[in-house]
């Protein structure tokens, strides 16, 4: 079993409808990251989470430390989200990162 | 306050060759970490430096790399040798120093990357 796991693994929607990312990980972790990595190939960190929701702009972060789930949820999505949502955690020790396969959105005018 | 600088942005080499990727932190950034991206694939922990120091180098191949975070200057990430399975993006990411945190707690801000092509 990967220690970090999303879903879904591709994801189409159209523009301004809701979406949501989902990240599962197995190991003890002291932070969990949110990284939007654009077509081009640059890398933008979102959040970083060690309890309860974040929120910025039109994005919003959930984490649930006991089941070891968090979400990336996107309101009125546009085509200008499209891009590669990776999820990334941080071990207790803090030091090591591992990350998600990262999920594939593609938001269609 | 610009932001994390890599350089080169891209970089060819034969195989047998050095290369040598340099990575300048956000000014007022103590820390530096590379990852490496292999095509179609997950970004990979390579390595975590603070100014003179190697963290945490447990995700760096036990041959060939190499990297260091000098008192002055940027952090250089050096790959003697190369082959054609090192070709990849290799990102670099700072973050400030938190004191008493892990370095998991602070956000980090990644650089644009650096394409490595071996021939």
């Amino acid at each position: 079993k990967n220690e970090v796991e999303q879903s879904p693994q591709n994801l189409t929607a159209q523009e301004g409808e809701f979406i949501t990312i989902n990240c599962s990980y197995s190991v003890g972790i002291s932070a969990l990251h949110w990284l939007q990595q654009h077509p081009g190939g640059g890398i933008v960190s979102l959040f970083m989470l060690s309890s309860g929701k974040k929120k910025h702009g039109r994005l919003i972060a959930t984490i649930n430390i006991q089941e070891k789930h968090s979400s990336l949820h996107i309101t009125a999505s546009h085509p200008r989200d499209s891009a590669v949502y990776i999820c990334a955690v941080a071990d207790n020790y803090g030091q090591n990162f591992v990350f998600g396969p990262g999920t594939r959105l593609s938001v269609l005018p | 306050n610009a932001g994390v600088m890599q350089n080169p942005r891209h970089l060819v080499r034969r195989r047998g060759q050095e290369a040598r990727l340099r990575c300048s932190p956000m000014k007022g950034h103590s820390h530096v970490y590379w990852y490496r991206q292999l095509p179609e694939e997950g970004l990979k922990f390579m390595v975590y430096l603070q100014k003179e120091n190697i963290i945490d180098e447990s995700g760096m191949p036990k041959e060939r790399f190499s990297a260091e975070f000098p008192k002055e200057g940027p952090s250089i990430l050096r790959i003697q040798q190369v082959v054609r399975g090192d070709s990849a993006a290799y990102f670099c990411a700072s973050s400030p120093a938190t004191s008493g945190r892990p370095s998991g707690y602070n956000e980090q801000f990644f650089g644009p990357g650096t394409r490595l092509t071996v021939l």
